[in-house]
């Protein structure tokens, strides 16, 4: 079974600008959830969606959104792009099904450079 | 306010030593908690993951304790080896929400020859 995909690997943008990040998640996942990864902040929960809709949300300003589509793959979109936003982004798929034990499985992650 | 917090931030051991990494964490209410590796560039690797009711679980050579009680959890890693150079990250479920994980800073451990 693939694992979890993510694109692109690496990406380079300025400020001001918005990117989009795409996740495809291990088939018959249905819980897509996304982090961001700083050396000085280390993993911070974003936001995880299951079935198409917004389950759960992290502390991010409004410029951090995200979406999931009827294959449960799934886009996060940040807008005005800030220094500090210089991050891996970790999207990470589990079934999603009952309770939080759901182990989730992490993709290899994007790197975000932002000049 | 839930924390994870992880101990030492970083650590240098000779292959073939044992070490011990710790994970003391103030979430509530608590539904588990898990161990993950992580590469250098790459996503974390789940190792182990124990609900409140379980003292202990092992992954070959990484054996993980929790004491629910007093809230810590530690990371044994037994006859190390140069490719367990990595950073462990200890990381709690709070009962409250759906995969809604709550992560330590991590210990970056390197395995010397």
């Amino acid at each position: 079974k693939a694992g979890v995909t993510q694109t692109p690997r690496y990406l380079i943008k300025t400020r001001g600008q918005q990117v989009t990040l795409s996740c495809s998640p291990i088939s018959g996942h249905r819980s897509v959830s996304w982090y961001q990864q700083t050396p000085g902040q280390g993993l911070q929960f974003l936001f995880e969606y299951f079935s198409e809709t917004q389950r759960n949300k992290g502390n991010f300003p409004g410029r951090f959104s995200g979406r999931q589509f009827s294959n449960s793959r799934s886009e996060m979109n940040v807008s005005t792009l800030e220094l500090g936003d210089s991050a891996l982004y970790l999207c990470a798929s589990s079934p999603g099904q009952g309770s939080s034990y759901n182990e989730q499985f992490f993709g290899p992650g994007t790197r975000l450079t932002v000049l | 306010k839930n924390q994870v917090e992880q101990s030492p931030q970083s650590l240098i051991i000779l292959e073939g030593k044992n070490c011990t990494l710790q994970c003391n964490y103030t979430v509530s209410p608590f539904s588990n908690l898990r161990w993950y590796k992580q590469d250098t560039g790459r996503g974390p690797v789940s190792l182990t993951i124990m609900t409140f009711s379980e003292n202990t679980k092992s992954n070959g050579r990484y054996t993980a304790t929790l004491d629910a009680d007093t809230k810590q959890s530690s990371l044994h890693i037994t006859a190390s080896q140069l490719s367990d150079s990595a950073s462990y990250i200890c990381v709690v479920s709070d009962a409250g929400g759906y995969n809604k994980l709550i992560f330590g800073a991590g210990t970056r451990l390197a395995v010397h020859p």
